[in-house]
């Protein structure tokens, strides 16, 4: 069956560019998550939606981090005026609410120049 | 969100099992344990959670000890497919998120 979807699986930018990294949850999924993935470290948590609502936001780095899923289904994660500490892979995931597994795709790979 | 604790790096030969360790001196009684691994070049990948029993599953077993301060993941056969990195979460009932720590990085020796 399919899974998380993510586009596209590697992305350059020039910084001070603005890049937007999509995410294809598993249909039927209420709970939307995107990570941000340093190489070597484990993935940090940065914006959570149920359906089209940001519950959280609480992990965005900087006001230059907007997240949206306007029809509660695919989202978009925004990144402006590229910083090359932004570089790392884009982690989304989804799931049905509560204790339950988390779905994750195989990220965006995001490098600045 | 309470801690947990693992050790940087194990090794272990194929075919045999597996004993990967988590400390969670704090847990409180909402939080749910959660291991997920992560393969080279891919996302992260549930494996398996409990409260407080122990659980079996396809692919892995969950050892809890009775004060919940630790946990064991167990691989019974290890193969070479199972290198990955893998961690150990605490995950509040009333908490859709998880937050990933640093994790284990399992080699596995053929």
């Amino acid at each position: 069956g399919a899974g998380v979807s993510q586009s596209p699986r590697y992305k350059v930018a020039k910084r001070g560019q603005d890049v937007a990294l999509r995410c294809d949850p598993i249909s039927g999924h209420v709970s939307l998550f995107w990570y941000q993935q340093a190489l070597g470290q484990g993935p940090e948590f940065l914006t959570y939606f149920q359906n089209e609502a940001q519950l959280d936001k609480s992990g965005l780095p900087s006001d230059r981090f907007f997240a949206e899923r306007p029809e509660g289904s695919v989202s978009t994660l925004k990144i402006q005026r590229t910083q090359q500490e932004d570089s790392a892979v884009y982690l989304c995931a989804s799931s049905h609410r509560g204790v339950v597994p988390l779905h994750f795709g195989n990220g965006t790979r995001l490098t600045v120049t | 969100d309470a801690k947990t604790t693992q050790p940087n790096s194990m090794e272990s030969n194929e075919e045999e099992p597996v004993h990967l360790p988590c400390n969670h001196s704090t847990i409180s009684g909402t939080d749910y344990i959660h291991w997920y691994r992560q393969l080279p070049s891919q996302g992260p990948e549930y494996v398996i959670h409990g409260l407080t029993s122990n659980v079996n599953n396809r692919m892995a077993s969950l050892a809890i000890a009775e004060d919940r301060k630790s946990s064991t993941l167990i691989l019974h056969r290890a193969t070479l497919r199972d290198a990955a990195v893998y961690y150990c979460i605490l995950r509040d009932i009333r908490d859709d998120k998880i937050i990933f720590g640093k994790g284990t990085r399992l080699h596995i020796l053929p």
